[in-house]
């Protein structure tokens, strides 16, 4: 089977940083994606890590440790907008075909003034 | 990026009816769309993943006669609530993977269908 582990909910105040990290357990593994959604809204993609390292884009880093089968979410200056769930998402071979993309519970983030 | 259009947005439906909702990929073709199922405040599970021109592949405990899925071209999927009952009240949304993407790891998804039964 497949499990994924993240914080329920995460607060932190404007333009600091935080850190959500998110644990899996999956039987095959191609990589971990991030999305972010707000309430009532879509999930938009924010990063993904198929390789052991960090990933930049922008406000944004997404670290993975396959062999600790590990990785975490990295917000720098936070701001109000950031306020959302956050979802791991692992994407692993599904069967003899196909692909699988299994979300984490999700973190909420509450961004204070 | 791509776009994922899901319609319609909300549907309210006596208990008993069917309901159907429409995924689209508007700028590419998609071979596999994905049907989630969220609860308020939690996580999106899959229900369904959608193959054109063949049969979805079910996920555990899904049931097939009640979620029927049809992936009939490579740019719509339709996935049908058939006799919904309250039970059946949830926000349900779509995602397919852009083939132009370099990685085919990023799921686009649609806006959600946010079904209340009575």
């Amino acid at each position: 089977g497949q499990s994924l582990e993240q914080p329920s909910e995460v607060t932190a105040v404007e333009g600091a940083i935080v850190q959500i990290n998110c644990t899996y357990q999956t039987s095959g593994f191609y990589g971990l994606s991030w999305y972010q959604q707000h309430d009532g809204g879509a999930p938009t993609f924010l990063s993904y890590n198929a390789l052991d390292g960090l990933e930049e884009t922008g406000r944004f880093s997404s670290f993975l440790s396959r062999s600790d089968s590990y990785g975490y979410l990295l917000l720098q200056e936070l701001q109000m907008k950031d306020s959302a769930s956050y979802f791991c998402a692992v994407s692993s071979p599904r069967d003899n075909y196909g692909q699988n993309f299994v979300f984490g519970p999700g973190t909420r983030l509450s961004v204070l003034p | 990026g791509a776009v994922v259009s899901q319609h319609p947005s909300r549907v309210i439906c006596k208990s008993g009816t069917s309901v159907k909702i429409e995924c689209r990929s508007l700028d590419f073709q998609a071979t596999t769309m994905f049907w989630y199922r969220q609860f308020p405040k939690q996580s999106l599970m899959l229900m369904a993943t959608s193959n054109e021109g063949s049969k979805a592949t079910y996920e555990q405990g899904v049931e097939k006669d009640k979620f029927l899925i049809n992936h009939a071209s490579l740019t719509l999927s339709t996935l049908t609530v058939t006799s919904a009952h309250p039970e059946d009240s949830s926000f349900y949304i779509c995602s397919a993977r852009d083939p132009r993407e370099e990685t085919g790891e990023k799921l686009f998804f649609g806006s959600g269908t946010q079904l209340s039964v009575l």
